[in-house]
């Protein structure tokens, strides 16, 4: 069953760092997100994806970060220089086509410890 | 901003009991969906919900949109051991990427 792929499944790094999260989505989908947890709360949207361009972003997704999709296959979340409050898991998804509303398949997260 | 609360927070039962939880929004959701999130992985989709009172089944789980657009709930029957998780609810809108999600409902299963 074709799955999103996530890199690394843990990363940790010391404040002010740069850190890049690597995602695979589904080789057909066409709509990606990127998503985060804070330990032990809900799954916070961070930003949706889509014909190379962002189509939403939430508040939490402030000029610290940025993503990209750098070839026809990775989807990246650069955060360009971290803070404390950024660990969580941060989870990519993606979606086939916009009438799969809502429908998306997620990895299995990058968790990022910022020290 | 949009907040889905559910409840409870947690439930621990015993193996083969039916399970009820439930979700309510401050406003109104085109779409609901039910998701599931084992240790150490992501959110697993369960069911999608499109129309308002709608009924829809997947094996042992049965959810429903609730008339208000504003609240569902989602059961499980003869709970098993790999029923084990966080179920997450979560709203949409069309014309909007973004899924909220909802605060979560803990299953523990009591061997």
């Amino acid at each position: 069953e074709p799955e999103v792929t996530q890199t690394p499944s843990h990363q940790v790094t010391q404040m002010g760092q740069e850190v890049i999260l690597r995602c695979v989505p589904i080789s057909n989908h066409l709509y990606f997100y990127w998503y985060r947890q804070i330990l032990g709360q809900k799954v916070e949207f961070l930003v949706s994806f889509y014909n190379n361009e962002i189509s939403e972003k939430s508040e939490i997704f402030d000029d610290q970060f940025s993503v990209e999709r750098p070839d026809g296959s990775n989807f990246t979340l650069k955060i360009r220089s971290t803070k404390l409050e950024d660990s969580a898991m941060y989870f990519c998804a993606s979606k086939e086509a916009e009438v799969s509303h809502g429908e998306l398949f997620f990895g299995e997260g990058s968790r990022l410890t910022v020290l | 901003g949009q907040q889905l609360n559910q409840s409870p927070q947690s439930m621990f039962i015993q193996e083969g009991e039916d399970v009820s939880m439930n979700c309510t929004s401050s406003s109104i959701f085109n779409t609901w969906l039910w998701y599931k999130q084992e240790p150490g992985e992501g959110p697993v989709l369960l069911i999608a919900l499109y129309k308002a009172g709608e009924l829809t089944s997947n094996g042992r789980l049965t959810a429903q949109f609730g008339i208000t657009r504003k609240d569902s709930f989602l059961n499980i029957s003869a709970s098993i051991p790999s029923d084990v998780g966080i179920y997450f609810c979560a709203g949409t809108n069309f014309g909007n990427e973004k899924l909220t999600f909802g605060t979560g409902t803990r299953l523990t299963i009591i061997p």
